[in-house]
């Protein structure tokens, strides 16, 4: 079993839809969260980066940890077709240089 | 300011031959981390360097191998080529602690 699960999809909404992105892990020592962003031939692009449980904004983004039940999402409003990606969820036990990548969800946004 | 670079951004070469990749983080950020991505594999962490010390290690053979410089710059080294071995390298910096930043990787395919 991986430490992060993530289903690789690929998801296809049409413009403007909310977008529900997520991943589970096993190691309860986890406690840094991120979501990166990478377009095709690109490196990620780190886009919400969370501590422990509770949720974060930025912009259209909303990034969600719910370490009770081990489970990340990051939420998308108004999707863009400039959305359109693949996007990683990682995470660390402590605050090093050791990610733990899911596989990454490729999301096309439909105009 | 500058995002992390990586040199070169293409290479092919042969089995048996060894290959070395450079990596430069952003002005400040002392740690630096590589990851090698496949399709089937996903991102992988190779490892990490902190102050020219190596802090982490992934599950790689001893064919892959890094070091760091006293002005934060990065290479990693691996010899004797493999098929298995073509991938996109990424590298990605961070202060010592706190979130990592992506360059765009080196894809390195192995004939």
């Amino acid at each position: 079993q991986k430490e992060v699960e993530q289903d690789p999809g690929p998801l296809s909404v049409p413009e403007g839809a909310i977008v529900s992105l997520n991943c589970t892990y096993s190691n309860s020592a986890f406690q840094y969260f991120m979501w990166y962003r990478q377009y095709s031939r690109k490196g990620p692009e780190l886009l919400m980066y969370t501590y422990s449980s509770g949720n974060k904004e930025d912009g259209r983004f909303t990034a969600q940890v719910d370490k009770s039940s081990k489970y990340i999402s990051l939420f998308i409003r108004d999707s863009q077709p400039s959305d359109s990606a693949t996007y990683l969820c990682a995470a660390t036990s402590s605050n090093t240089g050791k990610l733990i990548f899911g596989q990454g969800t490729t999301l096309q946004v439909k105009p | 300011k500058a995002g992390v670079t990586q040199t070169p951004r293409y290479l092919i070469k042969t089995r048996g031959q060894q290959v070395t990749l450079s990596c430069s983080p952003i002005s400040g950020h002392r740690s630096v981390s590589w990851y090698q991505q496949t399709p089937g594999q996903g991102l992988q962490f190779l490892f990490e360097y902190f102050s020219e010390t190596q802090r982490n290690k992934g599950n790689f053979p001893g064919r892959f191998s890094g070091r760091q410089f006293s002005n934060s710059r990065s290479e990693m080294n691996v010899s004797t080529l493999e098929l298995g071995d073509s991938a996109l390298y990424l590298c990605a910096s961070s202060l010592p602690l706190g979130e990592q930043f992506f360059g765009p990787g080196t894809r390195l395919t192995v004939l």
